[in-house]
């Protein structure tokens, strides 16, 4: 069964600490993304890797930051955390090469900044 | 740039009543439209696809098809149940990407014994 695992389902941080959330997929798929989920406001996406090392910004990608040391893991950074930040994150996963083929998604985070 | 948008919720029904939730798109040429449902505290899953003009997409009793002339990709069910009591969400990937998808912003629905 393919498997896209977010490391928490529900954090807690303090304004200005320094978040990491971490993903983990077992597809070997070349694309992974982090998505934040807003009501009314749908998924917007924050930053995608298409490769190793490689990351291209997403539509909101001020106050975040990534990482992707390993085909299988991507990591989203909150480098400063602030209470607009409050959100539910989802990280996906996805071939490169067959755009017909669908996005799989962990679990999602909710993540509250106090 | 790529858009998606659809009917605005929250929605409710009674158990086996017809649904329809709409979904249009803009976008150059031929996407690939999906349609995704998360259930209470869950991620996405994949309901269903259709990767061309006039394809239908069905999964679960869901239905939809990709219509090019009116730019939509509805969703339907003839008799819903309720457990389908979630948020579905339309999404796009643009021709020639295969990379990010585009959401629309997601459509509550509740159904009621």
């Amino acid at each position: 069964d393919v498997k896209v695992t977010q490391s928490s389902r529900y954090l807690v941080k303090r304004t200005g600490e320094k978040v990491f959330l971490e993903c983990v997929q077992d597809m070997d798929h070349e694309n992974m993304f982090w998505y934040r989920q807003d009501p009314g406001l749908g998924l917007r996406l924050i930053y995608f890797s298409y490769d190793v090392k490689m990351k291209e910004k997403g539509d909101i990608p001020e106050g975040y930051s990534v990482s992707r040391e390993k085909k299988e893991r991507f990591s989203l950074i909150l480098e400063s955390a602030s209470t607009n930040q409050t959100s539910m994150y989802l990280c996906a996963s996805s071939l490169l090469w067959d755009m017909n083929t669908e996005a799989f998604f962990g679990q999602g985070t909710r993540l509250t900044v106090v | 740039g790529d858009s998606v948008t659809q009917m605005e919720g929250p929605v409710t029904l009674s158990e086996e009543a017809f649904l329809t939730i709409n979904c249009t798109y803009t976008a150059t040429g031929y996407p690939s439209l999906f349609w995704y449902v998360q259930y209470p505290g869950e991620g996405l899953q994949l309901l269903l696809k259709a990767t061309k003009a006039d394809d239908k997409g069905s999964n679960k009793g869901f239905e939809a098809t990709y219509r090019k002339e009116t730019t939509s990709f509805h969703l339907e069910k003839g008799s819903v149940q309720v457990s389908d009591s979630a948020v579905y969400f339309c999404a796009l990937r643009p021709p020639g990407s295969a990379r990010q998808l585009t959401f629309g912003s997601g459509t509550q629905l509740t159904v009621l014994p």
